[in-house]
């Protein structure tokens, strides 16, 4: 089966850094996407691996290991904005997106 | 109308009522899904489209169904409402095409309860 593993619940200190794993096991790999999803809206693109290593946009970097089926979504210089849930995807064969079930993160002052 | 939205925003349904979810993009996107969530759950696809007058079946279809008229509009359409249905639904659109890199735009939700 498919399976995408990710912490339900992480805290962190504002100005700090975070670093949220993403597991997965899927028929096929086209790509990892990362979300973000505040409170009661809806989920908004933040970054795309297809190729191992890390993509760095601003104060968010995402890591993909392709053969160990891992990635991770780091947050520099947090801010109380950054309270919010981050959801794992992996795109498999079919070109579907599979969704781990996200990371609340919570952001303390 | 700019990328997508949704209607109603939420909803209230008496159980073996039909309900039809309201789902309009104007980002001439090729593909649509739709999605619900639910507390501790990751998104789970219900059905998609690819392309206009095309449907498939995601992983959770049963007690759905959707059509696919025009490349805009992708209704979402509950024939006999169940209290399982209550769940928070997305409709999200992308480029399509079967590119790989295809980031899914998503409407702001419906959420649905079922009684």
């Amino acid at each position: 089966g498919q399976n995408i593993d990710q912490p339900t619940e992480m805290t962190a200190t504002e100005g700090a850094i975070v670093q949220i794993n993403c597991t997965y096991q899927t028929s096929g790999f086209n790509g990892l996407f990362w979300y973000q999803q505040h409170a009661g809206e809806a989920p908004t693109f933040l970054s795309y691996n297809v190729l191992d290593g890390l993509e760095e946009k601003g104060r968010f970097s995402s890591f993909l290991s392709r053969s160990k089926g891992y990635s991770y979504l780091l947050l520099k210089e947090l801010q109380m904005k950054d309270s919010a849930s981050y959801l794992c995807a992996v795109m498999d064969s079919n070109y579907q997106l599979i969704w781990g079930a996200g990371t609340k993160l919570i952001i303390k002052p | 109308i700019a990328g997508i939205t949704q209607a109603p925003t939420s909803q209230i349904l008496a159980a073996g009522r039909r309900m039809t979810l309201r789902c309009t993009q104007d980002m001439r996107h090729n593909a649509m899904y739709w999605y619900r969530q639910d507390l501790g759950l990751g998104l789970r696809l219900i059905h998609y489209s690819n392309t206009a007058g095309t449907t498939g079946k995601g992983e959770v279809p049963d007690g759905y169904s959707v059509s696919r008229a025009n490349t805009d509009d992708f209704p979402l359409t509950l024939a006999s409402a169940v209290p399982s249905q209550t769940s928070v639904y997305f409709c999200a659109s992308s480029e399509g095409g079967g590119a790989a890199y295809n980031e899914q735009f998503f409407g702001p939700g419906t959420r649905l309860t079922v009684l």
